[in-house]
């Protein structure tokens, strides 16, 4: 079936850099969003970007849209402990039954 | 938080047993949606709903069922479990209101097959 290709796979850094993480796809999606899953929990939505092109910031998290519709990409400004965690991006296509299509996701641990 | 729980949280079962696991939400949203998720993965939509009553296939339906007789309920059925439905499986709300396809995931049921 159809993938998202996420990558880094899983990153480690040191508390204070900064992240960048993307997702691509062979298809073209109306909408992407990025989660965040916390060990035991369930996703919780980051950021929901709905135009190509679209650059939206959440506090230190900044994802794009791109322009060509079949990537994204989500940046972390200046880590901090608790950013740890699995990051998803997800797609969307046009249509009225909300399926999404989520990517592998990116395992981040930062090193205080 | 969207309020969203899902029973059992934790369940091991045999080979062969039926499961079933339950999803409830309070926010009177339309959309439902049930995923299993496994190392590597992601996330893989098994079913979902678009009504009561309104059910269609994921990517991954083979094996399982489902139901939905109330807005606010929707069950995931293993008829007869095996050990390759070892995961954890969340539950997803969304009303596609306006533009958004934006889904809120419950907390998770880890499901264990022996």
């Amino acid at each position: 079936g159809q993938q998202l290709n996420q990558s880094p796979q899983s990153m480690f850094i040191q508390e204070g850099e900064d992240v960048s993480m993307n997702c691509t796809s062979s298809s073209i999606f109306n909408t992407w969003l990025w989660y965040k899953q916390d060990p035991g929990e369930g996703p919780v939505l980051l950021i929901a970007l709905y135009k190509a092109g679209e650059l939206t910031s959440n506090g230190r998290l900044t994802a794009q849209f791109g322009i060509t519709r079949k990537d994204s990409f989500l940046n972390i400004s200046a880590s901090i402990p608790s950013d740890v965690g699995i990051y998803f991006c997800a797609g969307a296509y046009s249509g009225n039954t909300g399926k999404l299509i989520f990517g592998q996701g990116t395992t981040l641990q930062v090193k205080p | 938080d969207a309020g969203i729980t899902q029973s059992p949280r934790h369940k091991v079962t045999e080979t062969g047993t039926p499961v079933t696991l339950r999803c409830h939400q309070t926010e009177n949203h339309r959309y439902m949606y049930w995923y299993r998720q496994d190392p590597g993965h992601g996330l893989r939509l098994i079913h979902y709903s678009y009504g009561v009553k309104d059910t269609d296939k994921g990517e991954v339906s083979d094996g399982y069922s489902v139901s939905r007789s109330k807005t606010e309920d929707f069950l995931l059925t293993l008829e007869s479990a095996t050990s390759s439905q070892t995961s954890v499986y969340f539950c997803a709300i969304s009303d596609l209101a306006g533009t958004t396809d934006t889904q809120y995931f419950g907390p998770g049921t880890r499901l264990t097959v022996l």
